[in-house]
């Protein structure tokens, strides 16, 4: 079965710091997607980013970058210049194309992030 | 927004009971997935309808159920209710089967009391 571990429960930075989330996955699989999404204070889900197995290319999207390593089994999310408005749940999760494995998203426990003004 | 409508937002009701949650997926999505939010368990996923066939069943306990209608719309029934089943839970919907992203709905948060 896979897992998705998210060590740090909670971070708390002062506007404008660098922050990285981290997120560790497992899966025996060797076809899967990895997913980033953001659960702000008002409760919904919001997508940030998919990548596939195959696509270790690093991604950029304004102050927001991921850093994908699989000989690691990371993939880590960095948000630069923080703003008090990231202040969320970041969830990382993963999904297995392949058969044999869980369907569904599997998620992590999710980043408690913090930006203090 | 993402496209996802849930309805009710909230819902409160006493144990034993039934009820029914309603979700409708962005439009062209044929794929309808749930899932269950709560401190225990975190984020877990429940089952998945695509295009009106159940696909794929995740953690889901035997005292709910769910189906998709023609229209695509999806319902998820939660009867013999528990304090435990109070938790946030969440539809959400793809164009594809397996492999795609999924856009989350806001959610309905469920008390049992």
């Amino acid at each position: 079965a896979q897992k998705v571990t998210q060590a740090q429960t909670e971070i708390s930075v002062v506007e404008k710091e660098d922050v990285t989330l981290d997120c560790v996955y497992e899966t025996r699989d060797t076809t899967y997607y990895l997913f980033w999404y953001k659960q702000p204070p008002s409760g919904e889900l919001v997508f940030l980013i998919r990548r596939n197995s195959f696509d270790e290319q690093n991604e950029i999207s304004g102050r927001y970058s991921w850093n994908f390593q699989k000989s690691t089994s990371s993939f880590n999310f960095t948000i630069t210049a923080s703003q008090v408005v990231d202040s969320a749940v970041y969830f990382c999760a993963l999904e297995i194309y392949s058969g044999g494995g869980a369907d569904g998203l599997t998620f992590g426990k999710g980043t408690h992030l913090i930006i203090q003004p | 927004d993402s496209g996802v409508t849930q309805t009710p937002k909230h819902l409160i009701t006493a144990t034993g009971q039934r009820v029914t949650l309603r979700c409708s997926p962005r439009s062209g999505d044929l794929s309808v997935y749930w899932y269950q939010q709560s401190l225990d368990q975190g984020l877990q996923f429940l089952i998945q309808y695509y295009n009106g066939e159940e696909r794929a069943k995740g953690n889901i306990l035997e005292r709910f159920s769910a189906q998709q209608f023609p229209d695509l719309h999806s319902e998820l029934n939660l009867s013999s209710l528990e304090l435990g089943d109070s938790a946030l839970y969440f539809c959400a919907s793809s164009l594809l089967q397996k492999a795609d992203t999924q856009y989350f709905g806001p959610g309905t948060r469920l008390t049992v009391l």
